[in-house]
């Protein structure tokens, strides 16, 4: 079956401009995840969607980042005012909510602001 | 809170040789662990995991043991092989269905 999509995969912005990501979990999972992938940091969490629950947020590292599911199943991470900083590669995960929870990664996408 | 350190890399090794990649944690309560792969130019795969206190995860001649007393789930390989080649990340997982929280990921090289 499929895996989970993201799109694009490449991303060059300026800064100041403002981004969107965009993830396609494994059809029935219930939980995205948002990751970012970085030289210095290595791999941060972001955002945790499950169901219709409030999302935790814990890891978003300003309130430049902001991230909604519709329906359940696409996400959207959208970065306002993009840095320098924010280049890296964002990951989207998802997982079904059961057993070991364990979570299938899409390919990221690479975001590079000049 | 939760946190996992792994062994410093990049480790370079022959073809056949033996591997093992360490990887300790700190967490509350009773985790899921995990280790991921990724491949070059390729994503996030997992490789196994372990649920439980004693538990084994195996997958690809790769073996880890979740062990409680020692807090750790090192990664090993008796004979590794040139497309094992890649960076190796030890996970875990909290109760529940939340967020991993990740090594810093170990890059291995194999050579021929």
């Amino acid at each position: 079956g499929a895996g989970v999509s993201q799109s694009p995969s490449n991303k060059v912005t300026e800064k100041g401009k403002d981004v969107e990501l965009r993830c396609d979990p494994i059809s029935g999972h219930t939980a995205l995840y948002w990751y970012r992938q970085s030289l210095g940091q290595g791999l941060e969490f972001l955002i945790y969607f499950q169901g219709n629950s409030a999302p935790d947020k814990s890891g978003l590292p300003s309130d430049r980042f902001s991230a909604e599911r519709t329906g359940g199943s696409v996400s959207t991470l959208t970065i306002q005012r993009t840095q320098q900083e924010d280049s890296a590669v964002y990951l989207c995960a998802s997982s079904n909510g059961q057993g070991a929870y364990e979570q299938y990664f899409g390919p990221g996408t690479r975001l590079t602001v000049t | 809170g939760n946190s996992v350190t792994q062994m410093e890399g990049p480790v370079t090794l022959s073809e056949e040789a033996f591997l093992t990649i360490n990887c300790t944690y700190t967490a509350t309560g009773y985790p899921s662990l995990f280790w991921y792969v990724q491949y070059p130019g390729e994503g996030l795969q997992l490789l196994l995991k372990a649920t439980k206190a004693d538990d084994k995860g195996s997958n690809k001649g790769f073996e880890a043991t979740y062990r409680k007393e020692t807090t750790s789930f090192h990664l090993e390989k008796g004979s590794v092989q040139v497309s094992d080649s890649a960076v190796y990340f030890c996970a875990l997982g909290g109760q529940g269905a939340q967020k991993l929280v990740f090594g810093q990921g170990t890059r291995l090289t194999i050579n021929p």
